[in-house]
């Protein structure tokens, strides 16, 4: 079964702090996307990265696509407790047939 | 100026009822997917139609099924709930099916007692 492994799983913070989380596979994806959840509400899409060690950033955030695309970071500077939420790392790929899946999550509570 | 939304938010039934979920996107998109979170917040797709046209269809309880009258609707039916089927359910729209960028609904909450 294929997996996308975050961490950390949970991860609590103060405010200004830097942070990191992983996303993992043993899978190749052919696309990648970040999104943040909030209580209440679906995901949110943040952003997609598409090409091996290809970065981009979203004002404090920073993402990052493994060289070999089968993992991702995302890096969050000077964290804000607007930034609290659940963070999901999602990934495209083909496994005989298209496949989406879900990272296992990580939550973020950024402390004022 | 809704994008992808979905009825009803809040949804609590008896165990055995039937009960079903709709979702409508204005987006234009081909394709529309049912998820289901659970407790720990993992989200697993049950469903995705493309062009009204079941394209994944992932290990679930035959008690499931969706329907697409068209394009941009994609219903859920449950039929003889079960207090397992008690989670959040997703409803999301994409662009294509090999477009990996999603944007979900709201949510419904079931809970079945």
């Amino acid at each position: 079964t294929q997996l996308l492994k975050q961490s950390p799983q949970f991860l609590s913070i103060q405010e200004g702090e830097n942070l990191t989380v992983y996303c993992n596979s043993s899978s190749v994806f052919s696309s990648l996307q970040w999104y943040r959840q909030e209580p209440g509400e679906g995901p949110v899409l943040l952003v997609t990265v598409v090409t091996g060690g290809e970065v981009k950033k979203l004002k404090r955030l920073t993402f990052q696509f493994g060289d070999a695309r089968k993992d991702s970071s995302l890096h969050i500077t000077a964290a804000q407790p607007g930034d609290t939420g659940l963070y999901l790392c999602a990934g495209a790929f083909t496994s005989g047939t298209y496949k989406y899946i879900f990272g296992t999550g990580t939550r973020l509570k950024v402390l004022a | 100026d809704t994008a992808v939304s979905q009825t009803p938010k809040y949804l609590v039934t008896q165990m055995g009822n039937d009960k079903s979920i709709k979702c409508e996107q204005n987006l234009g998109h081909d394709t529309m997917y049912w998820y289901k979170q659970d407790s720990k917040k993992f989200l697993k797709i049950m469903f995705s139609y493309n062009n009204k046209e079941l394209i994944i269809n992932e290990t679930v309880p035959n008690r499931f099924s969706p329907k697409s009258p068209d394009k941009a609707h994609l219903n859920l039916h449950i039929n003889s709930l079960e207090l397992g089927d008690s989670a959040v359910y997703f409803c999301a729209s994409s662009p294509g099916l090999a477009v990996g960028r999603q944007f979900f609904g709201p949510g419904t909450r079931l809970t079945v007692l």
